[in-house]
């Protein structure tokens, strides 16, 4: 099975624009979350997303957004960029919950915001 | 709330010599354990998980880990360790109580350094 992939790699922005990133979850999975990863905070879950649905949230700003689409493929928005967002953007996606349940995580997105 | 404890940033060990990192954690209901590894500018490489029955687990390329209830501990092992696995690992939690979501709580990391 092909893992998690996450597009772009890598993305330089400046202050006050937006980016979008994308995630396609491992073939047959539904549950969708990605989290941030920065030196000083660590990995903090951003938001889970389950046929569509958004499910659960963290304590990020409004300006973090994401959605999920029919195929479950994953996108996740942040506007009005500011200095703190660069960070590492992982996504992952879940095998159903039980005891088989494993979340499997992408490569990960670099945003840098300049 | 959920929240996990690796008490060590740093752990030194000779090649072939046992290697542990501590993880603790905090949950209202059953906790669901994991450990992931990272190597340089990728993303979280899944190693090994307890969800129910035996407390020992054994997971990928050698490591082991061992649930216990009471001290709510799930250190990470491996009983020779190679230079290669030197990188950082995560332990994560997800708590099964209702509310708590699906979402994973990591803990702040330990950076693994093995010396040839």
């Amino acid at each position: 099975k092909a893992g998690v992939t996450q597009t772009p790699r890598y993305l330089i922005k400046t202050r006050g624009q937006q980016v979008t990133l994308s995630c396609s979850p491992i073939s047959g999975h539904r549950s969708v979350s990605w989290y941030q990863q920065t030196p000083g905070q660590g990995l903090q879950f951003l938001f889970e997303y389950f046929s569509e649905t958004q499910r659960n949230k963290g304590n990020f700003p409004g300006r973090f957004s994401g959605r999920q689409f029919s195929n479950s493929r994953s996108e996740m928005n942040v506007s009005t960029l500011e200095l703190g967002d660069s960070a590492l953007y992982l996504c992952a996606s879940r095998s159903p919950s039980g005891p088989q349940e494993t979340q499997y995580f992408g490569p990960g997105t670099r945003l840098l915001v300049l | 709330a959920q929240s996990v404890a690796q008490p060590e940033d740093q752990v030194n060990v000779a090649e072939g010599n046992p290697l542990t990192v501590k993880c603790t954690y905090s949950v209202s209901g059953n906790p669901y354990l994991f450990w992931y590894v990272q190597y340089p500018n990728r993303g979280l490489q899944f190693l090994l998980k307890y969800i129910t029955g035996d407390n020992l687990v054994k997971g990928s390329y050698g490591f082991e880990a061992e649930f216990n209830k009471s001290q709510t501990s799930f250190h990470l092992k491996k009983p020779s360790a190679l230079v290669s696995d030197s990188a950082l690992y995560f332990c994560a939690v997800r708590d099964t109580a209702r509310a708590a979501g699906n979402k994973l709580t990591f803990g702040g990391g330990t950076r693994v350094l093995v010396k040839p």
